[in-house]
């Protein structure tokens, strides 16, 4: 198993372009998470997935858009980049019920910065 | 509102130090999880320990151990004899618990960790 997977793993975009981070997992999660974490700071909640279908919002939403087509892939979509999402963005997964010991697998993280 | 207060934003020892890293939490949930994750210099998240509210019982694992204290809300997270390899970001997190429970994670802000040769 690949585990989680994001691409890229760093982009430099300009103020006002869009982009779209994937995330991928196969191991049948039926939960996907996306954080951003801010220099100097612990990880924000932006969006969330309970299955295919369904998103809702976490504690950082503005500016961001999420769609779940598949179990296995969750992309997040910058429409207007602003400085202020400079940011690493972690994207997770994990199991319905107790899984497991670790709860949610975490990806290896794409670095943004908006000029 | 959950909430995870990670006091200490920095830390340095020597090696071969003892060092706690603290962790307090607010939650009005009455079963929740609690986290500690490593960030190294290259920035993946590393799982460390999860620990149910409902167990108390502190954890050993080698030089890592865990003192898990709900009457004062802790989760504290002691290194025993620290190594340079133990230089990195601690973050602790909460959870909620229970099957229908989303999982989100609340994180705190991180304690650097230096530890010196």
């Amino acid at each position: 198993n690949a585990g989680v997977t994001q691409t890229p793993k760093f982009r430099i975009l300009k103020i006002g372009q869009s982009m779209t981070l994937q995330c991928a997992q196969d191991m049948n999660h039926n939960y996907m998470y996306w954080y951003r974490q801010d220099p100097g700071m612990g990880l924000k909640l932006i969006y969330y997935s309970v299955g295919a279908g369904i998103t809702d919002k976490g504690e950082v939403p503005n500016g961001y858009n999420v769609s779940r087509s598949t179990t296995e892939d969750f992309p997040l979509r910058l429409e207007l980049a602003a400085p202020s999402q400079t940011s690493v963005y972690f994207c997770a997964s994990r199991k319905q019920g107790l899984a497991g010991v670790q709860g949610q697998f975490f990806g290896p993280g794409t670095r943004l910065t908006v000029l | 509102a959950q909430k995870v207060t990670q006091a200490q934003t920095e830390i340095s020892v020597v090696e071969k130090e003892d060092v706690t890293l603290d962790c307090v939490y607010e939650t009005r949930d009455t079963t929740y999880y609690l986290f500690w994750y490593k960030q190294p210099p290259s920035g993946e998240l590393v799982f460390l320990i999860r620990r149910n509210s409902f167990d108390e019982q502190n954890e050993i694992s080698g030089r890592y151990s865990w003192n898990f204290q709900k009457s004062t809300s802790s989760f504290n997270f002691t290194i025993t004899a620290s190594q340079v390899v133990d230089s990195a970001v601690y973050f602790c997190a909460l959870s909620g618990h229970g099957s229908s429970n989303t999982g989100k994670l609340i994180f705190g802000q991180g304690t650097t960790l230096q530890v010196k040769p």
